[in-house]
Parts: C-alpha cells; structure tokens; sequence
C-alpha cells in the first residue's frame, strides 16, 4: 500500500521557536497533500491543503503565516509552525492524495506530536 | 454543520462479538467512501472503502455495507479482537474528504 512518513514523529521546543514538520509520500507523487490537526479524543481538523508548485490553500480561521506550508517536490510537503506557543501544543498529521484512475484516496502518515513548553 | 455523521462515539463489545459502526452524509456529490483505523499517537490508516454503486464491500473480518437510497453506509468488524480496539473513522469524498466524528472501539478479552 501506499506510505506517507512523517519527520520527526514528536517535538519538544520553548515557546517563540519555529518548528518545521516534513511529510513524504515514499511510493507515490502526490501534487496535493493535507495537513490536518488532531487534538485528543476529537476528529481531524483540516488546517490547509498544500499543491505542488502553488500556494497552499487554508481553512477558515487557519493563521497562513503562523503555519508557513511549502510543497517543494511531489513527494514532499513541509509545515512550519513560526513562534511557537503553548497553545500551538498538537498532534499534527499530513496526508497524500493517490489518484488511481477514477478512484482517489487519502493516505495518513503517522502524526507529529508537538510540544510547545 | 457536520456533513458526515457518525454513530455511536463510542463501544464496548466482548471479543468475538460484531461491532457495528455507522455514519450517515447528505452531500450526494460524494464518490468515495472509506474507512480509517487509527491508534492512539498513530496517523489515521486506511482500512476498507467503498463507491456508492457497490452495496457491500469484504475485505478480511471488515465489511462495508452501503444504502445508497438512505445515504448511509456502516462498517461491521467479524469475530472482532482486543486488537481491533481503536478509534475508527468514516470519511467521504467528493472533492475534498470529510471525516466523521470517530468511535472509540474497546474489544474485551
């Protein structure tokens, strides 16, 4: 099946440091990518979808230049979250779309737990 | 609004017993449906899916069941194990894909 990783898996950093979080599809090219938020015992929250070449679009309410999304390549996506704080403490996820003919789906990678102190 | 409902939050069943999982859309654009498992610190990961002009779809001890009339589909877990246990999310896509709220699975020993 399709594998999309996630680099680093968790992260501690002190409040007002950025912190870059990488999403790679390994097997696949995915022109789109998403970037999800999941807080605990609740569904993910779109925050932007992320096209290759092209800026990335947000979701109502998403802050575009607290969360700076770059899809340099079409395997590779990145999430910056700039000055980072408390508040900003979340389990990130990406996910890459595969068209298989007709048919697309989403593939998750593992998550990025981060931890603004 | 939440375009896809899912029911219940969450369930208990003793191993061996069925767990049924159902979500409900009004959106009749979506094409798509699957199913996610996710694990606790873990990224949600593709289960079993199905299109809507497939009424049932096995894959394993995993079965979608789709009412295309009543738009509403549900996943059915067979002889289900402790290690079934985690949170299970429908989606449905049309252009984007939309998630359910989630049920948090417990299968005791």
């Amino acid at each position: 099946g399709a594998v999309v990783s996630q680099h680093p898996s968790w992260v501690i950093c002190k409040s007002g440091t950025s912190v870059k979080i990488e999403c790679r599809s390994l097997d696949f090219q995915a022109t789109t990518m998403f970037w999800y938020r999941q807080f605990p015992k609740q569904s993910l929250m779109l925050m932007a979808t992320s096209n290759e070449g092209s800026k990335a679009t947000y979701e109502q309410g998403v802050e575009k230049d607290k969360f700076l999304i770059n899809h340099a390549s079409l395997t590779l996506s990145t999430l910056t979250v700039t000055s980072a704080h408390p508040e900003d403490s979340s389990f990130y996820i990406c996910s890459a779309r595969l068209l298989a003919g007709a048919l697309e789906t989403q593939y998750f990678g593992p998550g990025t737990r981060l931890l603004v102190l | 609004q939440q375009q896809v409902k899912q029911s219940p939050q969450s369930l208990i069943v003793q191993k061996g017993g069925i767990p049924i999982i159902n979500c409900a859309y009004e959106n009749t654009a979506f094409d798509y449906f699957p199913w996610y498992q996710q694990f606790p610190g873990k990224g949600p990961a593709l289960l079993i899916a199905i299109r809507p002009d497939v009424s049932e779809k096995k894959e394993g001890r995993f079965t979608i069941s789709f009412n295309k009339s009543a738009k509403q589909f549900s996943l059915h877990i067979m002889d289900s194990q402790p290690g079934d246990s985690a949170t299970y999310f429908c989606a449905a896509i049309a252009s984007m894909l939309t998630f359910g709220g989630g049920t948090r699975l417990m299968v005791k020993p």
